[in-house]
């Protein structure tokens, strides 16, 4: 079974509107993390932000925030006011804290945002 | 934070040659991945590394090889590459910090093999 499902393949947002990424995940480890990478088309993975299981507030990272909903095993990513610059892929992960291979990560199939003038 | 290098950014290469991928990083970090991307699609896990003489084979099967002699290289090799080879190669280490371990990349390398 996926992990980590992101369902949108493609998204296209308005320059200095808000978008939601989609995330949810599967996982029976009470202790995991939740990571957003960008990839623009240069092609390298840049660290947006992150959720822990146990944190009791979604996280945010400048423009962007995280909105974690446990229960239903979501974890979107929310961009406020995009910019032309957001265009990319961007890819929902997550580590899970226990097992043989700690500290690997499994990665959805990404998002490609499109930013429009 | 890590600083990941990757050499060679890019690589245009005939079938049957033999090449390595270069990553290195000098924070000292264990944990170290490589992962193997098709355009616009996925990341796969093809290698893992948690330290020196410990390297173990990821989710998706490779012909690539691996080695740790060193905690800082984690060198990927391809005996005798071939155009099924072809995709960008990103290579991974994982920062402890108040994130718990948290994975940065360095700018992967482009292959291509004719």
């Amino acid at each position: 079974a996926q992990k980590i499902t992101q369902t949108q393949p493609g998204m296209f947002v308005q320059e200095k509107e808000a978008v939601t990424l989609d995330c949810t995940y599967d996982t029976s480890d009470p202790s995991y993390g939740l990571f957003w990478y960008k990839q623009p088309s240069s092609g390298e993975m840049i660290f947006l932000i992150y959720q822990g299981s146990y944190d009791q507030q979604n996280a945010t990272e400048g423009r962007y925030s995280l909105n974690f909903q446990k229960a239903r095993k979501s974890a979107n990513l929310v961009i406020s006011a995009s910019q032309l610059g957001d265009s990319a892929m961007y890819f929902c992960a997550m580590r899970e804290n226990r097992g043989s291979t700690l500290g690997r990560l499994y990665f959805g199939r990404g998002t490609q945002l499109t930013v429009w003038p | 934070e890590a600083d990941i290098y990757q050499t060679p950014r890019y690589l245009v290469i005939g079938t049957g040659k033999k090449i390595t991928l270069e990553c290195s990083q000098t924070m000292g970090h264990d944990k170290m991945y490589w992962y193997q991307q098709d355009p616009g699609m996925e990341l796969h896990l093809i290698h893992y590394s948690y330290g020196v003489n410990s390297t173990e084979k990821g989710d998706l099967s490779s012909e690539s090889t691996v080695s740790r002699i060193r905690t800082e290289h984690f060198p990927l090799t391809l005996e005798s590459a071939r155009p099924s080879h072809t995709s960008q190669y990103l290579c991974a280490s994982n920062f402890l910090g108040a994130r718990g371990d948290t994975q940065y990349f360095g700018p992967g390398t482009r292959l291509t093999v004719l």
